[in-house]
């Protein structure tokens, strides 16, 4: 069954804690993207990597730091330097330039 | 720069009447463009798009949307409405000669009524 997983389904994070979202994807997909939504703000872009060991930041990268040390693993850190972590965390994957495939989402909430 | 804008925050339809939902794209090139659906606390899945070809492109549950160049809209529509449509619909665009980023539209929430 091919697809994108994401986990957990929900994320609680204790203040001054680094927490790390994990997206797993079988599609063969080169390219990775992570998004955060807010109610009423749509998706907006965190990082995204188009290879394997290569990522760039998106529209608000800061707080948050990735790795894509394989091509089917894109983990998503929200560190503590992001004030303001409670959203929705989407993780898509795409074969370059083609439509953007989403997983399931990580709810993150701050205790 | 390229946005993207759902004017209506909220579309209500009853049963089986038709519906519309709007978008309106602004990009320096030639356009790629994409319906999305959200149901709650689901990722998105993907409707429709257009790349090139003819304007009206037919989807996924019966979904179509109509290209219009000269009004840089691509709005969503269904002939009968479903109440298992409701849903949260996201329109995004990006720039069809380079390799930017899509850039999504802030959702209009869709709501069908018995």
């Amino acid at each position: 069954d091919g697809g994108i997983t994401q986990s957990p389904k929900y994320l609680f994070r204790k203040e001054g804690q680094n927490v790390t979202l994990s997206c797993e994807q079988n599609l063969n997909h080169d390219a990775m993207y992570w998004y955060r939504q807010d109610p009423g703000q749509g998706l907006r872009l965190i990082y995204y990597s188009q290879i394997v060991n290569d990522f760039q930041k998106g529209d608000i990268a800061e707080g948050y730091s990735v790795s894509r040390e394989k091509k089917e693993s894109f983990p998503l850190t929200v560190t503590s330097a992001q004030k303001n972590p409670t959203a929705f965390y989407l993780c898509a994957s795409s074969i370059h330039g083609e439509t953007q495939y989403f997983g399931p989402g990580t709810r993150l909430l701050v205790l | 720069a390229q946005s993207v804008a759902q004017p209506e925050d909220q579309v209500n339809v009853a049963e089986g009447n038709p519906l519309t939902v709007k978008c309106t794209y602004s990009v320096s090139g030639n356009p790629y463009l994409f319906w999305y659906v959200q149901y709650p606390n689901r990722g998105l899945q993907f409707l429709l798009k257009y790349i090139t070809g003819d304007n009206l492109v037919k989807g996924s549950y019966g979904f179509e949307a109509e290209f219009n160049k000269s009004q840089t809209s691509f709005h969503l529509k269904k002939p009968s409405a479903l109440v298992s449509d409701s849903a949260l619909y996201f329109c995004a665009v990006r720039n069809g000669g380079s390799q930017g980023n899509l850039i999504f539209g802030k959702g209009t929430k869709l709501s069908v009524k018995p």
